[in-house]
């Protein structure tokens, strides 16, 4: 069974604070990603990673870096939040080729202050 | 430009009544569409892909090219498939998924 983590459930930050958020996948997935979920928005791609150390954009990477170290572990920062970066933020993986179907992590409530 | 439309915000049925979640998209190549659900307190998970041609929990999706559609319906709906539906149509030429902005289904007693 796949296992995709996030280290917070529930995060509370203020403007300008440098803010990191992880994911980490045990079933040793190719593909990591992070989006994020707005009401009447749905899930928009920010970050994705087919491999350590790559890194491609989504649909909305300004604001957001992210880092790909080791194969099991995808960090978001937010390198100044903002409070237009108050989100669900949530961390999908999948296993090989890029059509695979993505396993999502429970989700990052980021509030902004 | 590519786009998955789900015109339903909320839709709202009783329980045993027939349920169908809209879902149009726009995209020129060939499309790979799929419905993934969330449920209460649950993480996002695919329900179907239309490749696999298959039903899950009682639910089918039909891939009309000519509509472009992509629509979700099951015949009796249950308490249990109360949850956000959301369809995603994966983008062949960068591999992204594209996503709806979701339909949340509550099924009423």
């Amino acid at each position: 069974d796949v296992k995709v983590t996030q280290s917070s459930r529930y995060l509370v930050k203020r403007t300008g604070e440098k803010v990191f958020l992880e994911c980490v996948q045990d079933m040793d997935h190719e593909n990591m990603f992070w989006y994020r979920q707005d009401p009447g928005l749905g899930l928009r791609l920010i970050y994705f990673s087919y491999d350590v150390k790559m890194k491609e954009k989504g649909d909305i990477p300004e604001g957001y870096s992210v880092s790909r170290e080791k194969k099991e572990r995808f960090s978001l920062i937010l390198e100044s939040a903002s409070t237009n970066q108050t989100s669900m933020y949530l961390c999908a993986s999948s296993l090989g080729g890029l059509t695979d179907t993505q396993y999502f992590g429970p989700g990052t409530r980021l509030t902004v202050l | 430009a590519q786009r998955v439309t789900q015109p339903e915000k909320l839709l709202s049925v009783f329980k045993g009544a027939p349920v169908e979640l809209k879902c149009n998209y726009s995209y020129s190549g060939s499309p790979e569409l799929f419905w993934y659900v969330q449920y209460s307190r649950q993480r996002l998970q695919l329900l179907l892909r239309h490749i696999s041609r298959e039903s899950i929990k009682g639910f089918t999706a039909d891939l009309n090219k000519g509509e472009t559609s992509f629509h979700l319906k099951k015949p009796f709906a249950q308490e249990e498939d109360s949850a956000m539906y959301y369809c995603a149509l994966l983008a062949n030429s960068n591999y992204q998924l594209i996503w709806g902005a979701g339909t949340k289904l509550i099924i009423k007693p």
